[in-house]
C-alpha cells in the first residue's frame, strides 16, 4: 500500500505566477488535509477536505491560496500569483473514513516551493 | 484545544533511553496526547497517543501523569535515526481532525 504521495517535490516559480500543488492520499483514505510549514517555523494547518467538499479552511490565507479535493484524481492545493512569503515547505496528510473518532493523518514527503 | 509547553532542545546519547517531557496542564478530560515527530525536511510521523492509560508500541511508550497535566514520551533504546523534531498535541478526539503544531523538542541523538 503506497503512503501518500505528492508532487513535484520541488516546485521553483517566479513571483506572479502559479503554483499547482498535487496530493494522492493513500488508498481507501477519503480525508485530506494542506499544512504549511515556513522556513525556520513550525507546521501550521490550512485546509481540510473530504471528496467534493472542504470541511475546513481557516488556516488557508484569505486570497490567492485555494484547494480541491476532486471525486477522481488527486486534491490541489493552488496558489495564485505567487510572492517571495510563499516559499515554504507544504505537507499534505490523508486519514481514513472516520467512524466517531479520530484517525492517525498520515504525511506526505511535501512539495518545496521555491519563489524567486 | 490544551496548550502543550516542551523543552526546545534535548540530548540523548546513541542506545540511551530518551524521555521526552511535555506540559499541558489546562487539559480537559476528553482531550488525548498525541505525539508526531519530524526528521529533518521530512513529513510528520505519528508516534503515539493516550487519554489517560499508559500506552506502548513498537515506537516509543508514553507515561501520561495520574493528574494528566504532564506526560513523557520514552524512546527505549535511542538510535541516530531518532533524531528529530518531536511535537506534543493534545486535542479532542473529535474536534475537526486538524493538527495543531507547537515548537516541538529538537531532540539529538549523539553516537
Amino acid at each position: 500500500n503506497a503512503g501518500v504521495m505528492q508532487n513535484p517535490r520541488h516546485l521553483v516559480r517566479r513571483r506572479g505566477q502559479e503554483a499547482r500543488l498535487r496530493c494522492s492520499p493513500m488508498k481507501g483514505h477519503s480525508h485530506v488535509y494542506w499544512y504549511r510549514q515556513l522556513p525556520e517555523e513550525g507546521l501550521k494547518f490550512m485546509v481540510y477536505l473530504q471528496k467534493e467538499n472542504i470541511i475546513d479552511e481557516s488556516g488557508m490565507p484569505k486570497e490567492r491560496f485555494s484547494a480541491e479535493f476532486p471525486k477522481e484524481g488527486p486534491s490541489i492545493l493552488r496558489i495564485q500569483q505567487v510572492v517571495r512569503g510563499d516559499s515554504a515547505a507544504y505537507f499534505c496528510a490523508s486519514s481514513p473514513t472516520q467512524r466517531g473518532g479520530w484517525n492517525e493523518q498520515f504525511f506526505g514527503p511535501g512539495t518545496r516551493l521555491t519563489v524567486l | 484545544d490544551a496548550k502543550t509547553t516542551q523543552p526546545t532542545s534535548m540530548d540523548c546519547a546513541e542506545g540511551r533511553a530518551a524521555n521526552l517531557p511535555c506540559n499541558h496542564s489546562t487539559i480537559s478530560g476528553n482531550e488525548y496526547v498525541y505525539w508526531y515527530r519530524q526528521i529533518h525536511s521530512q513529513g510528520p510521523q505519528y508516534i503515539i497517543h493516550g487519554l489517560k492509560n499508559n500506552e506502548t508500541n513498537e515506537m516509543a511508550s508514553l507515561i501520561i501523569t495520574e493528574d494528566r497535566k504532564s506526560s513523557t514520551l520514552i524512546l527505549p533504546h535511542a538510535t541516530l535515526r531518532d533524531t528529530a523534531v518531536y511535537y506534543c498535541i493534545v486535542r479532542k478526539e473529535t474536534s475537526g481532525s486538524r493538527l495543531t503544531f507547537g515548537e516541538g523538542t529538537q531532540l539529538t541523538v549523539n553516537p
